[in-house]
C-alpha cells in the first residue's frame, strides 16, 4: 500500500510569485485535507476535498485554492505568495474506512523571500 | 471554537526515564475525537493514536500510555523507559466527531522531547 506522498520537497519562491504544491492521496482514499505548518508551531488547517469538491475550509484568504483530481490527488496554489507564506505544507488523506483518522504525508518546506 | 493547549514547549530527558506530555483541550461538541501525533525532524506527521470522547478508558500500547480525562478535557501521554528514538515534536490534536469525512484538525503548539543519554 502507497502512502501520501507529496512534491516537491523543497521550494523556494520569491514574494508576489505564484506556486503549486502536490499531493497523491493514499491508495483507496477519497478526502485530501491540506495544513500549513510555521515553524515552531501546530498544523493550521487549510481546506479540505472530498470527491473533488471543497468540503471544509479553515481561516486562509481566497489566494490559496485548492484542486482535487479523479485520482483524488490533489493540488495547493497560492498566488501573491508573501513572506509569511513561508511553511511546510502538509497534506492528509483518510476514507471512509479511516474514519477520523488521517495519514500525513512528508511534506513541502515552502521558503518565501 | 475548539482549542488545543499543550503548555509544555521543550522537555529533555536522559533515555530510561518516564516523561508524562500534557494536552489540555476545549470544545462545545458532546462527541468528538482526540489524537497525538509525533513529528520526527523529517517531518512527517506520524499517526500515534484517536481516542472518542465517549470512551475514556486508558490505554497502554507498549511503552506508551495515554490517560484520558473528560472531566479535565485533558488527554496526557506517558512515555514509559524513554529512549533516544523518542526525541521529536509531540502534536495533541482535536477533530468534532466523524461525520462521513474525517473532520479537520485543530492541533496543540507541540512539545518538543529531547531524549540523552
Amino acid at each position: 500500500e502507497t502512502g501520501v506522498t507529496q512534491s516537491p520537497t523543497h521550494l523556494i519562491k520569491t514574494r508576489g510569485q505564484q506556486v503549486t504544491l502536490r499531493c497523491s492521496s493514499q491508495s483507496g482514499h477519497n478526502t485530501v485535507s491540506w495544513y500549513q505548518q510555521a515553524l515552531g508551531q501546530g498544523p493550521q488547517f487549510i481546506f479540505q476535498y472530498y470527491r473533488e469538491e471543497e468540503n471544509g475550509r479553515g481561516n486562509f484568504p481566497p489566494r490559496f485554492s485548492g484542486l482535487q483530481f479523479p485520482n483524488y490527488s490533489s493540488e495547493l496554489n497560492v498566488n501573491a505568495l508573501e513572506l509569511d507564506d513561508s511553511a511546510l505544507y502538509l497534506c492528509a488523506s483518510s476514507s471512509r474506512t479511516s474514519g477520523s483518522e488521517q495519514y500525513f504525508g512528508p511534506g513541502t518546506r515552502l521558503t518565501v523571500t | 471554537a475548539q482549542k488545543v493547549t499543550q503548555a509544555q514547549t521543550e522537555i529533555s530527558v536522559v533515555e530510561k526515564e518516564d516523561v508524562t506530555l500534557d494536552c489540555v483541550y476545549e470544545t462545545r461538541d458532546t462527541t468528538y475525537y482526540l489524537f497525538w501525533y509525533k513529528q520526527p525532524p523529517s517531518g512527517e506527521l506520524v499517526f500515534l493514536i484517536r481516542r472518542n470522547s465517549f470512551d475514556e478508558q486508558n490505554e497502554i500500547s507498549g511503552r506508551y500510555s495515554w490517560n484520558f480525562q473528560k472531566s479535565t478535557s485533558s488527554f496526557n501521554f506517558t512515555i514509559t523507559a524513554s529512549q533516544v528514538v523518542d526525541s521529536a515534536v509531540y502534536f495533541c490534536a482535536l477533530s468534532e466527531a466523524y461525520t462521513g469525512t474525517a473532520s479537520k484538525l485543530t492541533f496543540g503548539t507541540g512539545t518538543r522531547l529531547q531524549v540523552t543519554l
